[in-house]
């Protein structure tokens, strides 16, 4: 099993470009998640779902829109991006109890806004 | 609300020393989720235990030990006879347990862990 894969790794946008972050698992998991990590911020999260076709606004959830048309897949889509969105943005996926049960992250995607 | 705090922004020890980490939150819930996740240099972000509210049972796994009391709402991390290995970022974190009543999971800011050799 891969577990959780992020593409891409590395990405550098101008602002107001967009982007699509992709998030896959091969763990037939329910929920998944994105968050975002700044220095000194810890893990925030930014949307979630619990489940194929169903998502929800996290903490941070302003800037961002998801979508998750296949249980294995979740897509982070960045419309405008702004410097703020300068961060390193974290997958994870979850099996049957959501935020109470073990995380399982994907490598991380560092993003730059210039 | 939920709110987790890990006061130790950074720590350095000499490789073979103990060291704490320290981990307080807040609830409302009775029921709730305690979460540490390891973040080495590379990146990733790695499960090291779960323990549930009801369960104030300490754990040892090898040289890692937790210590949940929840008379100080507090879940600290303790590594015995530390490693260069060891070095990372260290996250606790905090879920309450009601699935899918506004699903959210609180994650401190982290204590960066320095181990010397």
């Amino acid at each position: 099993n891969a577990g959780v894969t992020q593409t891409p790794k590395f990405r550098v946008l101008k602002t107001g470009q967009s982007m699509t972050l992709l998030c896959a698992q091969d763990m037939n998991h329910e929920y998944m998640y994105w968050y975002r990590q700044d220095p000194g911020m810890g893990l925030r999260l930014i949307h979630y779902s619990v489940g194929e076709g169903t998502t929800a606004k996290g903490e941070v959830p302003d800037g961002y829109n998801v979508s998750r048309l296949k249980k294995q897949n979740f897509l982070l889509g960045l419309e405008s991006a702004a410097p703020s969105q300068t961060s390193v943005y974290f997958c994870a996926s979850s099996p049957l109890a959501g935020v109470t049960d073990t995380q399982y992250f994907g490598p991380g995607t560092r993003l730059t806004v210039l | 609300a939920q709110k987790v705090t890990q006061a130790q922004t950074e720590i350095s020890v000499v490789e073979k020393e103990d060291v704490t980490l320290d981990c307080v939150y807040e609830t409302r819930d009775t029921t709730y989720y305690l979460f540490w996740y390891k973040q080495p240099p590379s990146g990733e972000l790695v499960f090291l235990i779960r323990r549930n509210s009801f369960d104030e049972q300490n754990e040892i796994s090898g040289r890692y030990s937790w210590n949940f009391q929840k008379s100080t709402s507090s879940f600290n991390f303790t590594i015995t006879a530390s490693q260069v290995v060891d070095s990372a970022v260290y996250f606790c974190a905090l879920s309450e347990g009601v699935v899918n009543r506004d699903d959210k999971i609180i994650f401190g800011k982290g204590t960066r862990l320095h181990i010397l050799p």
